[in-house]
């Protein structure tokens, strides 16, 4: 089954814009994967689903500062002109023969 | 409106039971696969089996089976995770979600999460 990497932690300023990665284990580069914002004492949200051809669909109401793109085994989440309230904990998701797996999420800082 | 709204917090001493509820509204809940997520602290997410509710047919993860059992009650729109025994280790955050839609595999809603606390 596919396994997710992602950083543990990034950074990045107030209006400032990050990028991202999860990636996919080998042999899975062209697995869909799904984007998720957990944040404390709130329920979590989804954000997209990205393809390996880098189209991605979002879910209701997510800001459009939020976008996907994709580049080999890596899938990217993309957040331009950060807001406080995009700190939170990122969440890659994907799935296969009945078995869905997350990668260890990224938590991001705004400064 | 798709709404997952799940039981609240618990506090329990090992080996006690228990079962904790995840209530779908805003959709035909018998249809749609419910899954179970787990988030201990400081570690990442860890999925842990999915229950679908119109025939209450199971998929879990091999590393939770026999650990817990899902059901599910569609004539009430509410799944269920249960522990016959618990354990310090089961604590943790555990949300339930649903797919995004009938024809995708990717999970679109959430529940708001019920925090088990489990200490001597």
């Amino acid at each position: 089954q596919p396994v997710l990497t992602q950083s543990s932690s990034a950074s990045a300023s107030l209006g400032s814009s990050v990028k991202l990665t999860c990636t996919l284990s080998s042999g899975h580069s062209s697995y869909i994967i799904a984007w998720h914002q957990f944040q404390s004492g709130k329920a979590p949200r989804y954000l997209m689903k990205l393809e390996s051809t880098g189209s991605f669909n979002k879910g209701s109401g997510v800001p459009d500062r939020f976008s996907g793109s994709s580049s080999g085994a890596d899938r990217y989440l993309i957040i331009s002109n950060l807001q406080l309230e995009d700190e939170a904990d990122y969440y890659c998701e994907t799935w296969d023969s009945d078995i869905w797996v997350f990668g260890g999420g990224t938590k991001l800082t705004v400064l | 409106e798709v709404q997952l709204v799940q039981s609240g917090a618990e506090v329990k001493k090992p080996g006690e039971s228990l079962k904790i509820s995840c209530k779908g509204s805003g959709y035909n809940f018998a249809n749609y696969w419910i899954g179970w997520v787990r988030l201990m602290p400081g570690k990442g997410l860890e999925w842990m089996g999915l229950i679908y509710p119109d025939s209450s047919e199971t998929r879990y993860n091999p590393s939770f089976q026999g650990q817990v059992t899902l059901s599910a009650d569609k004539s009430i729109s509410t799944a269920y995770l249960q522990w016959s025994s618990l354990k310090a280790s089961d604590t943790a955050m555990y949300f339930c979600a649903r797919h995004y839609d009938y024809t995708s595999s990717w999970y679109g809603y959430w529940g708001q999460g019920t925090r088990v606390s489990v200490s001597s």
